[in-house]
């Protein structure tokens, strides 16, 4: 399988929103409501900020949310703070029993 | 409190094995999907296996072959036996729970990291 296509990087001021995007094809992110978005932090493991598309596990902020539009997802993070800083990763199952990932984006917060 | 620790990691030759284990704690491994991750210094992540509760194994391609996922459920323990070992298997390899749906991983072990050199 292929690497979901991420763009490498996304930056927004405190305070405003910034939407990164994840697109795969109709045998993975098209094709089924299990895609989620991850948040790491340098030298960390990463933490799952998004499941099931578009539902927040407990204690992640409503200020993230998640929307899928055909073969592409978005990850969206409203509010801007600095904490949020770090890299970003989508998942989606893939069939055949394969999960795969986005390359990443790296979000700065200017 | 859910929990994973991961042991095993460090450096081997081109060639040889390792095994990764990973304790859990908080839950009982045999009735989770339990998946390995990996991240090659500075890239992206990898999925590398899961391991579902019915026993069933899966493997990215480029380790299959070499690599085997288990369970100890007397121990509630997760394995990935690494055999062959490739320079391009250098990496940081995390173990975690399918918490959220079947596939994809929830909550996360520390990492690992494996290196492969000479």
């Amino acid at each position: 399988q292929s690497a979901l296509t991420q763009p490498p990087s996304a930056s927004g001021s405190p305070g405003q929103s910034v939407t990164i995007s994840c697109t795969g094809t109709s045998s993975d992110v098209g094709g089924y409501n299990y895609v989620s978005w991850y948040q790491q932090h340098p030298g960390k493991a990463p933490k799952v900020m998004i499941y099931g598309v578009s539902k927040r596990p407990s204690g992640v902020p409503d200020r993230f949310s998640g929307s899928k539009s055909g073969n592409t997802a978005s990850l969206t993070v409203s509010g801007l703070q600095a904490e949020d800083e770090g890299d970003y990763y989508c998942s989606s199952y893939a069939g055949s029993n394969n999960v795969v990932f986005g390359g990443g984006t790296k979000l700065t917060v200017l | 409190e859910v929990q994973l620790v991961a042991s095993g990691g460090g450096l081997v030759q081109p060639g040889g094995s390792l095994r990764l284990s990973c304790a859990a704690s908080g839950f009982t491994v045999s009735g989770e999907y339990m998946t390995w991750v990996r991240q090659a210094p500075g890239k992206g992540l990898e999925w590398v296996s899961v391991i579902y509760s019915n026993g069933n194994t899966y493997f990215t391609d480029s380790v299959k072959g070499r690599f085997t996922i288990s369970r100890d459920n007397s121990k509630n323990m997760v394995y990935l036996q690494m055999n062959s070992l490739r320079a391009d298997d250098t990496a940081v390899y995390y173990c975690a729970r399918n918490d959220y749906d079947f596939w994809n991983p929830g909550s996360w072990g520390q990492g690992l990291l494996v290196t492969v050199s000479s």
